[in-house]
């Protein structure tokens, strides 16, 4: 298996940056994808392959990764970006393992 | 348009068996590199994969429940199956199937929360 460290919350104003940490052993030799949770909602797929994003996706998003740490960036935070984040990676017998989770608080 | 959709009982009993189905539209698993997964999700807690299965037959499951998940195709029904043995009370979760294609679980079904009890 393969442990992924997320803090569990992370508070932001409105217009302001919101960086979601995801640490793992040398993640930055993994692909990291990003998944948004609202309350209620299925996850959604955010941010794929540590830093692309999927059709439909504002660009507000954006994700880096590199040596034991991965990130995801939410730039010029809005109210409808208060959700759950997960960070997962395929770990070196190509099974998947999800982080365990940030809440993102908008203020 | 890829959509999914999880169905099965919303109540189970302690030992019971559940059997989940994923119908599925918009791809076919018989499409090389694709495949879908079950992920599951306890009321307020995170994220946590279970099985998944490739067009090629290729299974995977967590290692710390692979003796209790058997994850089956049928491809000409649009069908993924999960079945888990030995449910327990700490099994209660929204069950999500997704599906899978080289950049991570995208889309994802809407889930469908099982309980456990007596």
């Amino acid at each position: 298996s393969y442990v992924l460290t997320q803090p569990p919350s992370v508070s932001v104003a409105p217009g302001q940056t919101a960086r979601i940490t995801c640490g793992g052993n040398n993640i930055g030799s993994k692909s990291v994808h990003w998944y948004q949770q609202k309350p209620g909602q299925a996850p959604v797929l955010v941010v794929y392959d540590d830093s692309d994003r999927p059709s439909g996706i504002p660009e507000r998003f954006s994700g880096s990764n590199s040596g034991n740490t991965a990130t995801l960036t939410i730039s010029r935070v809005e109210a409808g970006d208060e959700a759950d984040y997960y960070c997962q990676v395929w770990d070196s017998s190509s099974d998947p393992f999800f982080g365990t989770g940030t809440k993102v608080t908008v203020l | 348009q890829i959509t999914l959709k999880e169905s099965g009982p919303t109540l189970v009993k302690p030992t019971q068996t559940l059997t989940l189905t994923c119908t599925f539209s918009g791809f076919s698993l018989s499409t090389s590199g694709v495949g879908v997964g079950w992920i599951r999700q306890p009321p307020g807690k995170a994220l946590e994969w279970l099985a998944l299965i490739y067009w090629n037959d290729d299974k995977r499951y967590s290692p710390s429940l692979k003796s209790r998940l058997t994850i089956t195709k049928d491809t000409s029904k649009n069908q993924v199956v999960l079945t888990m043995t030995n449910m327990d009370p700490v099994d209660t979760a929204t069950y999500y199937c997704a599906h899978e294609h080289f950049t991570g679980f995208d889309p994802w079904g809407q889930g469908t929360l099982v309980t456990v009890s007596s």
